[in-house]
């Protein structure tokens, strides 16, 4: 199937460290993707990996990849109250063809002050 | 650099009237485009993608269409609004030849009545 998953919620407290988690299908993305949605806005792209790496850290976040289990995560050191909307992991499988993305539903983060 | 532009930025409607969303692209050529739909609280739905100018592909049967009338317009149109048809709308662009990623515009936020 095509189905990417995100638990849809999660809640912490400001300062804390926030893990995002998202399971994807296709094991011939070649990049696998996080935007940011912030209410009434569109998809903000956060940061994404090449399916060769394990990990990539820009400043505040760090993703990893586990391509054994299909499994990706988005860590947010120092969660601020500007980090809460909807995060969004993205597969781009290459037998797609077209470039299209899979999409999973969705987690929304709430920074707790 | 590129920016991508999507109007107007709200739109309520009636249900059976006729619909026309644009999606403008600046600063790139000849780039995939792609039209979604965000339901209320849901993830994205690919509704249609264009490699080309006149070149569209659907990804779900409804009353809605698309049409690339220049390289760099995208439009959205329907002949009669449903009330499932209320949403946002979000445009996307890839640059062709380059990695996958896609960038959003700001979304339009449709509520058919």
């Amino acid at each position: 199937g095509e189905d990417v998953e995100q638990s849809l919620f999660l809640s912490v407290r400001e300062g804390d460290s926030s893990v995002i988690n998202c399971t994807y299908t296709d094991s011939s993305s070649t990049y696998l993707y996080w935007y940011k949605q912030e209410p009434g806005a569109g998809l903000q792209l956060l940061t994404y990996i090449f399916s060769n790496m394990d990990m990539k850290q820009d400043q505040r976040l760090t993703v990893l990849l586990n391509k054994k289990d299909k499994h990706l995560s988005l860590r947010i050191a120092d969660t601020q109250t500007g980090d809460s909307a909807i995060y969004f992991c993205a597969e781009s499988p290459v037998t797609s063809g077209t470039y299209k993305y899979i999409f999973g539903t969705g987690t929304r983060l709430k920074v707790l002050a | 650099s590129q920016t991508i532009h999507q109007w107007p930025a709200t739109l309520v409607q009636p249900v059976g009237s006729p619909l026309s969303l644009e999606c403008t692209v600046e600063g790139t050529s000849n780039p995939n485009l792609y039209w979604y739909r965000q339901a209320a609280g849901r993830g994205l739905q690919l509704l249609f993608y264009s490699v080309g100018i006149g070149q569209i592909s659907s990804e779900v049967p409804q009353n809605l269409s698309a049409s690339r009338p220049q390289d760099r317009q995208f439009i959205l149109s329907s002949k009669k609004l449903l009330l499932s048809d209320s949403g946002f709308y979000l445009c996307a662009w890839r640059r062709t030849g380059g990695t996958d990623t896609q960038y959003f515009g700001p979304g339009t936020r449709l509520t058919v009545l």
